[in-house]
């Protein structure tokens, strides 16, 4: 079974500090793994996403991620927040390339202070 | 950039009664999906469609939900009688390949009273 786990429903950064969201994942199977950004009145944009090549991934809006096996983690950073990051940010999973269902997160409020 | 369409942004119904959410994924897609949210809960998948046909569905989607595309353009997901426990945003998504990730619409909000 997937599942994803998301550390801290609300995180708050000042503009220009190191973002860093968390996801942890359970899969029976070599995942693939996706983070998703939601804005206010807005669906789910992809940002980046992981399917077994590259393990450190990069993505829209200065994104990345890196992909730990060993740690079960693809926690999403970017060096320098900006005010326009502030969103609500998904980490999903799936059971690699079959034509399988995403398993979200419940998602991290991300705040940016000026 | 292609989208995915959905309309209406938000419905409002009363319990009982029918409701059809439309969506128009993106053109190349072959992939559609229905997935949900209610209010401060996860995003919940709900089913998945390819080659005329539903290929995966979840518990959540009982006899009281049906998908359908009807024509070339249009993926739509009908409630066949309306419950408070649906009111939820409800988004498609479409995808090239089972490999990628999925393009999202902006979500319809389903509101039962």
């Amino acid at each position: 079974a997937q599942s994803v786990t998301q550390l801290g429903s609300h995180v708050s950064v000042s503009e220009g500090a190191l973002v860093l969201l968390r996801c942890n994942y359970s899969s029976s199977v070599p995942p693939y793994l996706f983070w998703y950004v939601q804005y206010p009145n807005q669906g789910l944009q992809l940002l980046l996403k992981y399917t077994s090549a590259a393990t450190l991934v990069k993505g829209i809006n200065g994104f990345e991620a890196e992909f730990k096996k060993s740690e079960t983690s693809f926690h999403l950073t970017k060096p320098s927040a900006h005010m326009s990051d502030a969103a609500e940010y998904f980490c999903a999973v799936k059971r690699g390339s079959t034509l399988g269902r995403l398993y979200f997160g419940r998602g991290t409020q991300l705040t940016v202070w000026p | 950039e292609p989208e995915v369409t959905q309309t209406p942004s938000h419905q409002v119904t009363q319990m009982g009664q029918e409701v059809i959410l439309r969506c128009v994924p993106i053109s190349n897609h072959l992939y559609f999906y229905w997935y949900r949210q209610i209010l401060g809960q996860k995003v919940e998948f709900l089913v998945s469609f390819y080659n005329n046909e539903i290929s995966e569905k979840s518990e959540i989607f009982d006899d009281q939900f049906s998908v359908e595309r009807p024509d070339g353009s249009n993926f739509t997901l009908k409630i066949r009688s309306t419950k408070l426990e649906d009111s939820a945003m409800y988004f498609c998504a479409s995808s090239e390949a089972a490999a990628h990730g999925y393009t999202f619409g902006s979500g319809t909000r389903l509101t039962v009273v």
